[in-house]
C-alpha cells in the first residue's frame, strides 16, 4: 500500500507564473488535507477536502489559491501569479476516517518545495 | 500566538540517553493529541496519538504522556539512537472547528551525537 504521494518534490517557478501541487491520498483514503511549512515554522493548515467537496478552506488565502479533489485522479493545489512569500514546504495528509476518531492517522506525504524566484 | 508550545526548541543528546520533549497547548476543547517525527525534508509520520482520556502511549523507545487537565504533554525518548535525529512534532486536533484541523507545534529539534 503505497504512502500519500506527492510530486513534484520540487518546483521552481518565476514571479507571476502558476504552481500545481499534486497530492495522491493512500488508497481508501477519501479525506485530503494540505499544509504550508514556513522554515522554523509548525505546519500550518490550508484546506480539507473530501471527494468532489471542500470542508474548509479557511486557512487558504483567498486570492490566488485554489484546491481540488476531484472524483478521478489526485488532489490538486494551484496557486496563480505566484510571488516569493509563496516559498515554502507544502505538504498533503490523508485520512481515511474524520481525524476527530480517537485513533484516525494522518499519513503525510514528503511535501513539495516550491521555490519561486 | 501559537496554541501548541514546545520545549526545549533544540537539544543535543548522547547516543543511548534518554530524553523528555515538552508541549502546552491552549486549544480547548480537543479531540486528541499526536506526536509526530519529521525527519529533514520529509514529510511528519506519527509516532502516537492520544485521546483526552488517555495518560499514557508508548510506542517501541517513545512514550508519551498526556495531562489534560494542565493541558500538558512530553514525549521521552528512551535509549537514544543517532536515527533518532529529527524534529519531534506536538499537535493538536482542535475540536472546535467540529471537523478535522490540526494545530502544530514548531517543533522539538533533537540531535543525537555518537
Amino acid at each position: 500500500n503505497a504512502g500519500v504521494m506527492q510530486n513534484p518534490r520540487h518546483l521552481v517557478r518565476r514571479r507571476g507564473q502558476e504552481a500545481r501541487l499534486r497530492c495522491s491520498p493512500m488508497k481508501g483514503h477519501s479525506h485530503v488535507y494540505w499544509y504550508r511549512q514556513l522554515p522554523e515554522e509548525g505546519l500550518k493548515f490550508m484546506v480539507y477536502l473530501q471527494k468532489e467537496n471542500i470542508i474548509d478552506e479557511s486557512g487558504m488565502p483567498k486570492e490566488r489559491f485554489s484546491a481540488e479533489f476531484p472524483k478521478e485522479g489526485p488532489s490538486i493545489l494551484r496557486i496563480q501569479q505566484v510571488v516569493r512569500g509563496d516559498s515554502a514546504a507544502y505538504f498533503c495528509a490523508s485520512s481515511q476516517a474524520s481525524l476527530r476518531g480517537p485513533n484516525t492517522e494522518a499519513f503525510f506525504g514528503q511535501g513539495t518545495r516550491l521555490t519561486v524566484v | 500566538k501559537n496554541q501548541v508550545e514546545q520545549s526545549p526548541q533544540s537539544l543535543i543528546i548522547l547516543e543511548g540517553k534518554n530524553c523528555t520533549l515538552q508541549c502546552n497547548y491552549t486549544v480547548s476543547p480537543f479531540s486528541n493529541l499526536r506526536w509526530y517525527k519529521q525527519d529533514t525534508g520529509r514529510g511528519p509520520v506519527s509516532l502516537t496519538i492520544m485521546t483526552f482520556s488517555e495518560n499514557t502511549k508508548s510506542n517501541g523507545r517513545y512514550t508519551a504522556t498526556l495531562d489534560a487537565d494542565t493541558k500538558q504533554s512530553s514525549l521521552h525518548i528512551t535509549a537514544s539512537q543517532l536515527s533518532d535525529s529529527a524534529s519531534y512534532i506536538c499537535v493538536v486536533t482542535d475540536h472546535y472547528y467540529g471537523n478535522n484541523r490540526l494545530a502544530f507545534g514548531k517543533g522539538n529539534q533533537v540531535v543525537v551525537i555518537p
